[in-house]
């Protein structure tokens, strides 16, 4: 069974930058497929953030294009995400998640709650 | 790019159908047959339900189904039940290796 989790900060400054690891389980990443980011702020929609393929390609949503940076690990069976110059907009449960076509999402992390605050 | 349109709610009573739809352009619905499905409990990760429109991963009930036409996609719950009020998430592949998130509809089983 493929798991995933995401782990790093809860708590960011404003201006400082995110990062957060996903750790895959049950599959190898360097078999295959996307892995990708979503956020969800509180009681709001989800939103893109941007997949890795298992080579190490990367494609992001334009909206965030400038801040964020996707890496993969696959000696670790992690991919990671860094975003930058985070604001209190960028508070939201960040996701990871496979995606099957660069298009699907079929396994999710649980999600981590990050929040920016000073 | 900007995110797909679905209405806010919907509801329906147990045993009822009720469909669910899922607007873009022609720059992503209408474009790609790429367009998924999710549902998703409170404080629960996002479950995908239907992808490429009209598939369903395995496990699935066929009650839900997927449809599109031209630049609106739709999901129908057949058979509702309880368990089946949940937020519900449309996505579509946008071109230029992008991807595009509906809003959100909660669905309400009366």
């Amino acid at each position: 069974q493929v798991q995933l989790q995401e782990s790093g900060p809860g708590l960011v400054k404003p201006s400082e930058t995110l990062s957060l690891t996903c750790t895959v389980s049950g599959y190898s990443i360097s078999s295959g497929y996307y892995w990708g980011w979503i956020r969800q702020p509180p009681g709001k929609g989800l939103e893109w953030i941007g997949s890795i393929f298992h080579s190490g390609s990367t494609y992001y949503n334009s909206s965030l294009n400038s801040r964020v940076t996707l890496s993969v690990d696959t000696s670790k069976n992690q991919f990671s995400l860094n975003l930058t110059s985070m604001t209190a907009a960028d508070t939201a449960v960040y996701y990871c998640a496979r995606d099957r076509t660069g298009a699907h999402f079929d396994y999710w992390g649980q999600g981590t709650l990050v929040t920016v605050s000073s | 790019q900007s995110a797909l349109t679905q209405p806010p709610s919907a509801s329906g009573s147990p045993g009822q159908s009720v469909t669910i739809s899922c607007t873009g352009t022609s720059s992503d619905v209408g474009g790609f047959n790429y367009v998924s499905w999710y549902q998703q409990h409170p404080g629960k990760a996002p479950k995908l339900m239907i992808y490429e429109v009209s598939k369903r991963p395995s496990g699935v009930p066929d009650r839900f189904s997927g449809s599109k036409s031209g630049n609106t996609a739709s999901l129908t719950v057949s058979g509702l039940q309880a368990d089946d009020e949940a937020d519900y998430y449309c996505s579509s592949y946008a071109g230029n290796n992008n991807l595009v998130f509906g809003g959100g509809t909660k669905l309400t089983v009366l």
